[in-house]
């Protein structure tokens, strides 16, 4: 099956920093999804991004899917973007089962 | 605001005894998935519907998971009998053109 691999595996800001994080896969997709996932446990949709560039507020999300990655960017983090940030696929014939990377460990300290 | 709701959010049981979740997906939404996330596996997808039907359950252990749809309403999820091995958060997300929401989550403990 596909593999999602995310990196780094862990993040420590300062807040007001920015940051990048990566996401590879190993095929073509359908879709991909960015969701983070708070302290609480919620995961919370981000993104839908196939392919393009989007933003909603201080976040942006670019996938090329030609070269199979996805980049999420936090700009002036603040401590409440803290959690687990996961990029998803779908692809080829997967009737929309989504495949999870192991995720990047976000910690924004004051 | 539509969500996904699921319940319990917490069950904590012994082992051997039977274990049934349920979720209640976004209305209008056509697909339903039950995933399970530990620390060791991360998250895993294990069934999922689309207009009810069973499309995937590859990766439920059949001997012991079941997962049926009675209704558009409803999905549950059920564990008999439960493992210790079985504790995780167990998440239940609709979906609909490809995007998926997902629930609060049930945090099961088997002992």
């Amino acid at each position: 099956g596909i593999q999602v691999e995310q990196s780094p595996p862990d993040l420590i800001l300062q807040e007001g920093a920015n940051s990048t994080l990566r996401c590879n896969f190993s095929d073509s997709v359908n879709n991909l999804q960015w969701f983070h996932q708070n302290p609480w446990g919620q995961l919370i949709n981000l993104f839908y991004i196939p392919s393009g560039t989007k933003q909603n507020g201080r976040l942006s999300a670019t996938t090329v899917a030609t070269e199979r990655y996805s980049l999420l960017y936090i700009s002036s983090s603040q401590t409440t973007d803290s959690g687990v940030y996961f990029c998803a696929v779908v692809s080829g014939t997967s009737y929309g089962k989504l495949t999870f990377g192991q995720g990047t460990i976000l910690t924004v300290h004051p | 605001d539509a969500r996904v709701t699921q319940t319990p959010r917490h069950k904590v049981t012994e082992m051997g005894q039977e274990v049934t979740m349920r979720c209640q997906p976004i209305l209008g939404h056509n697909t339903v998935f039950w995933y399970r996330q530990t620390m060791m596996q991360g998250l895993e997808l294990l069934a999922y519907f689309r207009n009810r039907a069973p499309l995937d359950d590859s990766g439920m252990p059949k001997d012991r998971f079941s997962a049926e749809m009675p209704d558009a309403t409803l999905a549950t999820l059920k564990i008999q009998p439960s493992e210790p091995r079985d504790s995780a958060v167990y998440f239940c997300a609709s979906g609909i053109r490809d995007t998926q929401y997902f629930g609060p989550g049930t945090r099961l403990t088997v002992l």
